[in-house]
């Protein structure tokens, strides 16, 4: 099956800077790559996706890219706000759904 | 409410005790989705079903855990035997088709053996 990698573990970052958090997967057939969002005791919710005919998608100060060739795709926030401080999980969907292990992001006012 | 609704939503066993959690999905959802997550961690994939179809079932998954979504409709998920390694949260999604799709979580589904 597909297997996720997510890097970093934890990320500290002050308020107003920018977050950036990688991961790469490693099934060329994955064509759908996810972010969830999960505060603490609350279910995971989408933040942004892209697919795999796109390569970068941006939402606000939410953005995506996507490297296929590479395998990788990233997560960047700008002018991050202490309410976003979060875990955040990248997936990769071939036809099922595999996560990343996490980022714990931390933004202090 | 329309979201995806998991039961019970905290389940205190003993060990060695059988659990059996329930999963409705979104109601025009084909595709269901049962995760593992423990704290800090991400969704750990268990298995998932195409309609009543399970298609795939993680290797990781011991024989003691069994699901079913007999219907195409909700789904269970069982545990017999439980250990205190299967302390976790469980988690189901659903989507409106397979691969592709958002994935939308219930609450889940906290598992404490003790």
């Amino acid at each position: 099956g597909e297997n996720v990698e997510q890097h970093p573990s934890t990320l500290s970052v002050q308020e107003g800077d920018s977050a950036v958090i990688k991961c790469t997967y490693s099934d060329s057939a994955s064509n759908y790559f996810p972010w969830y969002k999960q505060e603490l005791g609350k279910r995971p919710q989408l933040i942004i996706d892209i697919r795999s005919n796109v390569g970068e998608k941006k939402d606000q100060r939410i953005a995506v890219t996507l490297n296929k060739t590479a395998k990788h795709f990233s997560l960047h926030i700008t002018e991050t706000q202490p309410e976003d401080s979060a875990v955040y999980f990248c997936a990769a969907s071939p036809d099922d759904m595999r996560f990343g292990a996490g980022t714990r992001l931390t933004v202090k006012p | 409410d329309t979201g995806v609704s998991q039961n019970p939503r905290h389940k205190i066993t003993k060990r060695g005790q059988n659990v059996t959690f329930r999963c409705d999905p979104i109601s025009e959802h084909n595709r269901l989705y049962w995760y593992r997550q423990t704290l800090g961690q991400g969704p750990e994939f268990l298995t998932y079903f195409q309609n009543e179809a399970q298609l795939e079932k993680s290797r990781l998954l011991s024989d003691r855990f069994s699901a079913e979504r007999p219907k195409g409709s909700f789904s269970t998920l069982e545990i017999q035997r439980t250990e205190q390694g299967d302390s976790a949260m469980y988690l189901c999604a659903s989507s409106i088709w397979g691969g592709g799709t958002e994935a939308f979580f219930g609450q889940g589904t906290r598992l404490t053996v003790v």
